[in-house]
């Protein structure tokens, strides 16, 4: 398994340009999340799915919007990038059970460095 | 909402012992502890459930109390692998998936 991959890993954008970062995980989890790492601080939740089709709100989600049309990805969009939007991206998944237990470890992706100048 | 971890920071020698401390001001339903090196992306290190027991992981142990909402992370016998940042996440009694992540502690282990 890849587990949960990401891409791109870096990335410049301008301000007021768009762009989807993209979340792929091989594992048929359920449970995918979104978020951001500002330097020095810890993770906030943008977004989440609890399976395809359904998505809901986390911590900050303005000037972001998710899809999740397949268990397998979960693709995060920005519209009109902002500087308060430069930060490291990180997705997860987890599965709903593991060995017919309810399973609560989320698994990270590497990332995406994303700076908006 | 956050969780407040304390210390800030540790900077331990081989050996020594640390404790990482997690407190919310509203009722817990879980405490989440993850590792994140330099660079990298936080791996999972234990969950600790309401009424459930104390967990371990490697020499790493954490209690949860309910009453007080919160919980503490102890390292004993530090390596040099326990580097890192340690966040605590918090799943608030009706939360669901909404984890919510402290601002974590950062932990140098020095030879």
């Amino acid at each position: 398994n890849a587990g949960v991959t990401q891409t791109p890993k870096f990335r410049i954008l301008k301000i007021g340009q768009s762009m989807t970062l993209q979340c792929a995980q091989d594992m048929n989890h359920n449970y995918m999340y979104w978020y951001r790492q500002d330097p020095g601080m810890g993770l906030k939740l943008i977004y989440y799915s609890v399976g395809a089709g359904i998505t809901d709100k986390g911590e900050v989600p303005n000037g972001y919007n998710v899809s999740r049309s397949t268990t397998e990805y979960f693709p995060l969009r920005l519209e009109l990038a902002a500087p308060s939007q430069t930060s490291v991206y990180f997705c997860a998944s987890r599965p709903t059970s593991t060995s017919g237990r309810v399973s609560y470890e989320q698994y990270f992706g590497p990332g995406t460095r994303l700076t908006v100048t | 909402q956050q969780p407040v971890q304390s210390p800030q920071a540790v900077i331990l020698r081989e050996g020594e012992d640390a404790v990482i401390n997690c407190s919310s001001s509203k009722a817990l339903y879980s405490v989440h502890w993850y590792r994140q090196k330099h660079g990298e992306a936080p791996v999972f290190l234990m969950i600790l459930l309401k009424g459930g027991e104390q967990k371990g992981h490697e020499k790493i142990s954490a209690s949860f109390n309910e009453k007080k909402q919160q919980s503490s992370l102890y390292l004993t016998a530090s390596q040099l692998s326990y580097s890192g940042t340690y966040f605590c996440g918090t799943l608030l009694s009706g939360g669901y998936n909404k984890l919510i992540f402290g601002a974590g502690t950062r932990l140098a282990v020095h030879p």
